[in-house]
């Protein structure tokens, strides 16, 4: 149990459309980062808030944004999907200030575009 | 740039037995942090164990111990005593510097505990 809540847990989407993903972490987990994982790969870093801003970005599109709420919740917004965003979509939280910064994941939201 | 290897895609282990799985890791700073993650089939990646690169002696949580080489940049994960619940994909990972910096994550091994 990491405290990390996704939602949806599945959902499937038909190519062109758009998508929003949700997250609550713990209060405290101050950093949020989102991974996509696809099929029978490692996950890969889109992107990072730290107390609501941006502050780091993998190599996606700007197709994939974000937000990052006061309350520990945050979004994945997708635009224009196409069919090689069907993936598990990670969120994950950092616990505070101190400790090695492990990351907290959800269970993901698996994605499928049609 | 950072880079994890995780070669073996797929590994098979009696239970009770101990079994290592690999991974090495490339990178140019001095200052770093090496993760195992486990991935069950419900997806949830769990975090098992943390070496960080200054750290003396072999990071153990359990029955998870990390056989960390500095100089040949690996950071192989041994878990001992099997359980047919330790099958699962299991993730190396590294984060370079500041501890807000992403992990970068391999490949990942299949790891089959049979009875």
């Amino acid at each position: 149990e990491t405290g990390v809540t996704q939602s949806p847990t599945h959902l499937i989407k038909t190519r062109g459309q758009q998508v929003t993903l949700r997250c609550s972490s713990q209060s405290g987990h101050n950093t949020v980062s989102w991974y996509q994982q696809a099929l029978g790969q490692g996950p890969q870093f889109i992107f990072q808030y730290y107390r609501e801003e941006e502050n780091g970005r993998g190599n996606f599109p700007p197709r994939f944004s974000g937000l990052q709420f006061p309350n520990y919740s945050s979004e994945l917004n997708v635009n224009a999907l196409e069919l090689d965003d069907s993936a598990l979509y990670l969120c994950a939280s950092t616990l505070g200030d101190s400790g090695p910064g492990e990351l907290f994941f959800g269970e993901g939201s698996r994605l499928t575009v049609l | 740039a950072q880079k994890i290897t995780q070669t073996q895609p797929g590994m098979f282990v009696q239970e009770k037995e101990a079994v290592t799985l690999d991974c090495t890791y490339d990178t140019s700073d001095p200052s770093y942090g090496l993760f195992w993650y486990k991935q069950p089939s419900s997806g949830e990646m769990i975090f098992l164990i943390y070496q960080g690169s200054y750290d003396q002696q072999n990071a153990t949580e359990g029955r998870y111990s990390l056989n960390f080489q500095k100089a040949r940049k690996s950071a192989n994960l041994v878990i001992s005593a099997s359980q047919l619940g330790d099958s699962a994909m299991y993730f190396c990972a590294m984060r370079e510097r500041a501890r807000n910096t992403p992990l970068v994550f391999g490949k990942g091994t299949r790891l089959s505990v049979i009875a």
